[in-house]
């Protein structure tokens, strides 16, 4: 069965410090991958996706950056956070039998202070 | 371009009551339908989906929902809510047939549901 890891779960910045967030899914090969931001009070804004290694498509522009080093490993980066940063960040994958499907990640809680 | 409206920010509902939560769409086709739960720090479960078909959908834990497209609406439903069922609901649409392949969803707000006993 296929499973999606995330880490860390919990997460407090400074302001200006740089991010790294890791997503990987096992079970499944070539895997569509997501990043969502869940601010408190609203609901999900897709972030980024990616339909294979190397290729990544952003949805909204910001200071977060996405990338896909290996076919089930999904990474969002800052260089600088921002106050507006802070939010739980969602992976999720879709692929395999149920392509039109997604599934979530545990997520990480990001506060920026 | 597509759009979900889940029109309850909160709802209250006894142990053992019934439940209805309620999720509009707006998309130009046939959409692909998904209801997911969250509980608080946790990551979105899916309940059910609907991509064609029977219009009364099954999910796990005992919900349901039924598509009706005159109303474009996806309600969720279930006959008798547990204490444990207590958490945020989330309806989305996904656009069917598209290059993509599977796609971009589209999410509502979430509906929050607590359970007194």
């Amino acid at each position: 069965s296929q499973t999606i890891h995330q880490w860390p779960a919990t997460l407090v910045q400074p302001v200006g410090s740089p991010l790294s967030l890791e997503c990987t899914v096992e079970g499944t090969s070539n895997p569509n991958l997501y990043w969502y931001r869940q601010a408190a009070g609203r609901g999900l804004q897709l972030l980024f996706y990616s339909v294979g290694i190397g290729q990544i498509s952003s949805e909204v522009p910001q200071n977060l950056s996405a990338s896909r080093p290996q076919d089930r490993q999904f990474i969002l980066s800052s260089k600088k956070l921002l106050l507006s940063d802070s939010g739980f960040y969602l992976c999720a994958w879709s692929g395999g039998l149920n392509t039109d499907t997604q599934y979530f990640g545990p997520g990480t809680r990001l506060t920026v202070l | 371009a597509q759009s979900v409206t889940q029109p309850d920010i909160h709802i209250t509902v006894s142990e053992g009551a019934s439940l209805e939560l309620r999720c509009n769409y707006s998309y130009g086709a046939t959409p692909y339908l998904f209801w997911y739960v969250q509980s608080p720090g946790q990551g979105l479960q899916l309940l059910l989906k609907y991509f064609s078909g029977d219009t009364l959908v099954q999910g796990i834990k005992g919900f349901e929902a039924e598509f009706k497209r005159s109303q474009s609406s996806f309600n969720l439903r279930k006959p008798s809510v547990h204490w444990s069922d207590a958490a945020e609901y989330f309806c989305a649409v996904g656009a069917s047939g598209s290059n993509f392949g599977n796609e971009k969803l589209t999410f509502g707000t979430g509906t929050r549901l607590t359970i007194i006993p």
